[in-house]
């Protein structure tokens, strides 16, 4: 059973870099059919979809969030990540981390991770 | 940029009821609309994909419509675990939500 667990620290100061790690156990993330990616929550409200990347490295931005994110794959480690900068407070959300079958349709979640900015 | 909306954004009903949430896109990209069910504190839980097909392990009382830029999700007879929070989504767009809620 394909399972994926978010990681990272959960305060993160303004104007700096949000960085969140997603290890991957259960399966490879070196398949040609999945895409890994991001999607974030705020507090009470809807859900935002960030970025994905394809095993061969090629990414896909939120056009709202492309000039601040960066989605990466490490493979030696079957993980993938994700770089948020210049944040501010309206960054603060549950951060998942979630495989993609293609056409943005997300089929395995992370739990989540709470991600406050605030100095 | 792709914009999504969803009506209503809440909705109360019992158990039995035929419910019915619908999606409106900004502009005619694909068929390719999602549903997402959240339940509190969880993650979302995929249910239709591509407008219409069913994910594997979801009740058939579950069910999509639609194409273009109008889309609708459909739960026959609510049961005590489907109120939740569904979401929409096309392309990198999601809807608002539609909290469902026991009346």
């Amino acid at each position: 059973q394909l399972q994926l667990q978010e990681s990272g620290p959960g305060l993160v100061k303004p104007s700096e870099t949000l960085s969140l790690t997603c290890t991957v156990s259960g399966g490879s993330i070196n398949n040609n059919r999945y895409y890994w990616g991001w999607i974030r929550q705020p507090p009470g409200k809807g859900l935002e979809w960030i970025g994905s990347i394809h095993y061969s490295g090629r990414t896909y931005y939120n056009p709202s969030l492309k000039s601040r994110v960066t989605v990466s794959l490490d493979t030696s480690k079957n993980q993938f990540s994700l770089k948020l900068s210049s944040v501010t407070a309206a960054d603060t959300a549950v951060y998942y981390c979630a495989k993609d079958i293609g056409n943005y349709q997300t089929d395995y979640w992370g739990q989540g991770t709470l991600v406050t900015v605030s100095s | 940029d792709i914009q999504m909306t969803q009506s209503p954004s809440s909705l109360s009903a019992s158990v039995g009821d035929r419910v019915t949430i619908t999606c409106r896109a900004s502009q005619s990209s694909s068929n390719y609309l999602n549903w997402y069910q959240q339940r509190p504190g969880k993650a979302p839980n995929l249910l239709i994909y591509a407008a219409s097909s069913l994910q594997g392990g979801v009740p058939s009382r579950f069910s999509g419509s639609g194409s273009g830029t109008d889309f609708t999700l459909t739960i026959s007879s609510l049961q005590p675990e489907d109120f939740a929070t569904y979401y929409c989504q096309l392309s990198y767009a999601f809807g608002q939500g539609t909290k469902l809620e026991i009346k």
